[in-house]
């Protein structure tokens, strides 16, 4: 079965970085894109931003600019998301996502179980 | 950006009666080419990331229940809930993906 499973829960300080991972099992990886999405305490969905897992070709929300890569990698179906320059705001669950299709513009079907970010002093 | 409203932002309804959770985009998301509107729904229970319920507006994810329904078309969208259970307390949330960015809605906090 399709399974997402990521990486552990990370405690930073502002200015830090973090890469979380999301490991994918069950499924062709190649074949489908990931997609990020982050959820701060409380709040709604935030789209982060996307990478073909057969190409590599990402495209991020505009307010990331400068601040977030998106890999993959193929040999071990992991992808990762680093996050740079951390701030307060930035604490939040961030979740992978499998989009249904090898292209940025589809429907989320399979997510992983979140990966809880806290930036603090 | 498209910017995704749904309304209303909470809702209360009895065992066994219908919701309605609408959702409104500032741009059609629908793609004449295909004609498929480029609108999904999710629902997020507590401590739980979402879950795929409705997809093409109306199109609705295999092993969901048919209590579930999408409609509209264009900019309004409607999911329905025909008959609410005690699991079905929720929120739920529209998505375009018809532009990039992607965005959602707020949500819509479901309860009984």
């Amino acid at each position: 079965q399709v399974q997402l499973t990521q990486s552990g829960g990370e405690v930073k300080k502002p200015g830090a970085s973090v890469k979380v991972s999301c490991k994918a099992s069950g499924y062709t990886f190649s074949s489908y894109a990931i997609t990020w999405v982050r959820q701060a305490p409380g709040q709604g969905l935030e789209w982060m931003g996307w990478i073909s897992a057969y190409s590599g070709h990402t495209n991020h929300a505009q307010k990331l600019q400068g601040r977030v890569t998106m890999t993959t990698d193929t040999s071990t179906r992991t992808a990762y998301m680093e996050l740079r320059s951390l701030r307060s705001d930035d604490t939040a669950v961030y979740y992978c996502a499998r989009g249904r299709g090898s292209s940025w513009s589809a429907m989320f079907d399979y997510w992983g179980q979140g990966t809880l970010v806290t930036v603090s002093s | 950006d498209i910017v995704m409203t749904q309304s209303p932002d909470s809702l209360a309804v009895s065992l066994g009666e219908r919701a309605t959770i609408n959702c409104k985009s500032s741009q059609s998301v629908l793609y004449s080419s295909n004609n498929k509107n480029y609108l999904t729904w999710y629902q997020q229970k507590p401590g739980q990331p979402p879950k795929l319920l409705i997809y093409w507006a109306s199109t609705r994810e295999s092993g969901v229940a048919d209590r579930f329904s999408g409609s509209g078309s264009g900019t309004d969208f409607t999911l329905t809930i025909s008959s609410l259970q005690a699991e079905d307390v929720a929120v739920y949330y529209c998505q375009q993906h018809y532009i990039l960015p992607c965005t959602f809605g707020q949500g819509t906090k479901l309860e009984i």
